[in-house]
């Protein structure tokens, strides 16, 4: 099975304050169609989660810009620019190149 | 706008069957790929199953924790997915989600399966 390993395991960040979680993969996510199966989620507490980036770059409905990825084959980026208080919650990374699905562990993300 | 409602959760004694139910509305479900993902009570997201539609041969896909004991299947006329759970063990204790896509973009509340003695 693919290991996905998310960093860190939480945050604790001030309003306004940029962050970044990193994924790295034990196998490269580039599937045969070309396409890179990596995708960003949050849990808000209490919910289910939700897309906030898939196919590493590319914002989930609704999402605003002030989330991003980058990353490719292995190693991966979520960024959050100015956060804001309806950021806080667990982020998950998910790959979908291989099967099984693999999530990461999650990093939680906690206001100052 | 679309919905994914999941029932059929509960408590259920290990070795005993339980079979989940997620309606859906909101899009073309007959061409969708859908996917059931559960989530321990330690917050850990577990991919389990995964049915695709009639133009894939409604292919399935399993955990190798469930293969053999679950069975992912879909009603296109009920836009609806479902999964049957037997022989289940008190480490499948989780809420289970069905959920849209190879992108994980629709997710449904979930649904509370708690299996002990």
């Amino acid at each position: 099975d693919v290991v996905m390993t998310q960093t860190p395991p939480s945050l604790s960040v001030a309003i306004g304050q940029s962050v970044s979680i990193s994924c790295k993969s034990s196998q490269s996510l580039v599937y045969s169609d070309g396409k890179t199966y990596l995708h960003w989620l949050l849990q808000s507490p209490g919910q289910s989660p939700k897309l906030l980036i898939y196919q590493v770059s590319n914002l989930g409905s609704g999402v605003p810009d002030r989330f991003s990825g980058t990353g490719s084959q292995k190693d991966f980026t979520l960024k959050i620019s100015r956060v804001e208080a309806e950021d806080l919650g667990v982020y998950y990374c998910v790959q979908a190149t291989h099967f099984p699905y693999t999530f990461g562990a999650g990093t939680k993300l906690e206001l100052k | 706008e679309v919905q994914l409602v999941e029932t059929g959760g509960g408590l259920v004694q290990p070795g005993k069957s339980l079979k989940l139910t997620c309606a859906t509305s909101g899009f073309t479900f007959s061409n969708a790929w859908m996917d059931w993902v559960r989530q321990s009570p330690e917050k850990q997201l577990e991919w389990v199953a995964q049915i695709k539609d009639k133009s894939n041969n409604y292919a399935t896909y399993y955990a190798e924790s469930v293969k053999g004991r679950f069975t992912i299947s879909r009603d296109d006329s009920k836009s609806s997915v479902y999964l049957q759970m037997n022989s289940l063990k008190e480490e499948d204790t989780a809420i289970y989600y069905c959920t849209r896509g190879r992108r994980f973009a629709y997710w449904g509340q979930g649904t509370l399966v708690t299996v002990s003695s």
